[in-house]
């Protein structure tokens, strides 16, 4: 079974660029999840989607971030524009449903270096 | 609000010694409680897990048991290995969280043979 993707492994911009990340769930995964991990610090929940609703967008900085899972399978991350602390690494994950105890299955990440 | 917190690092062990890592954890209700391991340049696995209290995860020779007395739920390995060498995650989700992971801050281990 294939894990989930992501996509680029890497990216260098210059603060007030933009960037786009893309994740592909698991076939069959209903909920998606953003997290945003600096370094030296573990993950931290950004968005949830459940299929292509948003769940929980509580800790998503809207005024720069954005989010979409249109058809309920891939989902892209955006910022915009970027600031010097976001250089982190941004994990994707994915569940087959939204149960307490249900596994979530993490991507390798991208890791945003913000000049 | 509900939190984790485990034990800092960086670790370095010997092959085939004693290996513990501290987690505890303030939630309200019954938490899951998770313990996942990242290798370098991969993503997060989950390593093992325990739903309720009294449970023990086992994985790959590491355990775990969920304490609720003493809120922790520590990891454990009586041997470790070399491949070991990977930084550890203890992480939760509450009882009204809506399915969202509260991470520790990890703890890097390094195995010398």
């Amino acid at each position: 079974e294939a894990g989930v993707a992501q996509s680029p492994r890497y990216k260098i911009i210059e603060k007030r660029q933009s960037v786009a990340f893309w994740c592909n769930p698991i076939s069959g995964h209903a909920t998606l999840y953003w997290y945003q991990q600096i370094l030296g610090q573990g993950p931290k929940l950004l968005i949830q989607f459940q299929n292509n609703g948003v769940v929980d967008d509580s800790q998503l900085p809207k005024d720069r971030f954005s989010a979409e899972r249109l058809k309920g399978v891939d989902s892209t991350l955006k910022i915009q524009p970027a600031k010097l602390e976001d250089s982190a690494v941004y994990l994707c994950a994915s569940s087959l449903v939204r149960g307490r105890a249900d596994t979530q299955y993490f991507g390798p990440g991208t890791r945003l270096t913000v000049l | 609000g509900d939190s984790v917190t485990q034990m800092e690092g960086p670790v370095t062990l010997s092959e085939e010694a004693f290996l513990t890592i501290n987690c505890t954890y303030t939630a309200t209700g019954y938490p899951s409680l998770f313990w996942y391991v990242q290798y370098p340049g991969e993503g997060l696995q989950l390593l093992l897990k325990a739903t309720k209290a009294d449970d023990k995860g086992s994985n790959k020779g590491f355990e775990a048991t969920y304490r609720k007395e003493t809120t922790s739920f520590h990891l454990e390995k009586g041997s470790v290995q070399v491949s070991d060498s990977a930084v550890y995650f203890c992480a939760l989700i509450g009882a009204n969280t809506g399915n969202q992971f509260y991470f520790g801050t990890g703890t890097s281990l390094t195995v010398i043979p």
